[in-house]
């Protein structure tokens, strides 16, 4: 299998431009989550999709942040209008359903878009 | 409230010493996992170990160890032998259950010099 694939791998955009990211999760996973990463507050979730369904969108910043999954091989995360304080590192990541035991549950990540916001 | 301190920010060893990376967590659950992510410096996330609470059972994979303590809230790291190949930041994740988000630690930087 090819793993989460990400696009673009770095965005340079102007303060007040629409950003969108691209994310295709490892086919047959059945989680997908969008983190975020930057040098002040680490790795945090932003939201995870369960079959396609968003279950804790608790990390979304605010309203200029959206997130989709039209289908299981798909997701994106948009920033409308994006500001200087988004510029981070994207990541998405995917994940088995796992049995009752968790087996199989590790996240496997994305390569990252590097976002830049002038 | 859940939470994991990697109060080492950053570690300097030479070629071939040990070196162990330090993880404690908080958590009121009783189900939960503990993962370790690798971050070299080209910036991907590479999963390396996973936990669950019901498994204390110390791990040995080559070079790398783990200890699994429940009564201090530890999961420790330990590489021996170090190489510079491992010079990396280390993360140390919490997820509750068996399903859902991970919560990073601030993660260790290592640098393994020759």
């Amino acid at each position: 299998d090819a793993g989460v694939i990400q696009s673009p791998r770095h965005e340079v955009t102007e303060m007040g431009q629409e950003v969108t990211l691209r994310c295709k999760p490892i086919s047959g996973h059945d989680y997908l989550f969008w983190y975020r990463q930057t040098m002040m507050r680490g790795l945090e979730l932003l939201i995870y999709f369960n079959n396609n369904v968003p279950i804790d969108d608790s990390g979304m910043p605010e309203d200029r942040f959206s997130a989709k999954m039209p289908n299981a091989s798909f997701s994106t995360l948009k920033i409308q209008p994006s500001e200087p304080r988004d510029s981070a590192v994207y990541f998405c990541a995917s994940s088995l359903a796992g049995d009752s035991g968790g087996a199989r549950n590790e996240q496997f990540f994305g390569p990252g878009t590097r976002l830049t916001v002038l | 409230a859940q939470k994991v301190t990697q109060a080492q920010t950053e570690i300097s060893v030479v070629e071939k010493e040990d070196v162990t990376l330090d993880c404690v967590y908080e958590t009121r659950d009783t189900t939960y996992y503990l993962f370790w992510y690798k971050q070299p410096p080209s910036g991907e996330l590479v999963f390396l170990i996973r936990r669950n609470s019901f498994d204390e059972q110390n791990e040995i994979s080559g070079r790398y160890s783990w200890n699994f303590q429940k009564s201090t809230s530890s999961f420790n790291f330990t590489i021996t032998a170090s190489q510079v190949v491992d010079s990396a930041v280390y993360f140390c994740a919490l997820q509750r259950g068996s399903q859902g988000n991970l919560i990073f630690g601030k993660g260790t930087k290592l640098s393994v010099k020759p």
